[in-house]
């Protein structure tokens, strides 16, 4: 079946510097994507979402990346601040059968913001 | 606003038992979902609603029941526990589609079947 997966399940950054996550999916006829974070003992948070008709999109410090020709996407973190500390999701919205009103998240990666 | 709530945050269940999840939206949200969280997997979709009256099944629905009698209220029951349910349970909601905003997650409810 159709799965998105994350490429490393922790990634440990310096306080200020840039942080990328990555993620890769496998349908590629989804056309929605989203990220999530999710901080320790509380739900996931929306943090920025991109359509497939999108390469580029960018929120505050954050910006997500789609590469439809290798079927993956990434969350880029400016200026990394302990309060980044967290586990990511990425989550793809297919087309039905398997999509419609369905999302497929990720395993998540953790990341650790070091002072 | 309270956003998602979902009672109760902490339950123990003996296999066999039964329980219901209560999960309960004040944004008038037409959407509402549940996974369940489990460490390594993610979260997979157990049952969705896109409306009053109307619910379907996700990728991991097996021992789970829903129904949606109100646009507020999305309760998930669990009619004979077992300890493969234990996991974290989050309830979702959104405005319509999936695609079309974000989804409002719960604290999550957090459940043991010994």
């Amino acid at each position: 079946g159709e799965s998105v997966g994350l490429h490393l399940p922790t990634l440990s950054v310096q306080e200020g510097d840039n942080s990328i996550i990555n993620c890769a999916y496998s349908n590629s006829a989804s056309d929605y994507f989203i990220w999530y974070k999710q901080e320790s003992g509380k739900g996931p948070q929306f943090i920025i979402d991109i359509r497939s008709n999108m390469d580029k999109r960018q929120g505050q410090r954050v910006t997500v990346l789609l590469n439809k020709t290798v079927k993956h996407l990434s969350l880029q973190i400016a200026a990394t601040q302990p309060g980044d500390s967290a586990v990511y999701f990425c989550a793809e919205n297919p087309p039905p059968p398997g999509g419609g009103n369905k999302l497929t998240f990720g395993t998540g990666t953790q990341l650790k913001v070091e002072l | 606003n309270a956003g998602v709530t979902q009672t109760p945050k902490f339950q123990v269940l003996k296999t066999g038992q039964s329980m219901t999840l209560q999960c309960a939206q004040d944004m008038n949200h037409e959407y509402m979902s549940w996974y369940r969280q489990d460490p390594g997997m993610g979260l997979r979709l157990i049952h969705y609603s896109v409306g009053a009256g109307i619910t379907d099944q996700g990728e991991v629905p097996n021992g789970y029941n829903v129904s949606r009698s109100t646009t507020e209220d999305f309760p998930l029951r669990l009619l004979s526990a077992a300890p493969s349910q234990t996991s974290v349970y989050f309830c979702a909601s959104s405005r319509a589609r999936v695609n079309t905003g974000e989804l409002f997650f719960g604290e999550g409810s957090r459940l043991t079947v010994l």
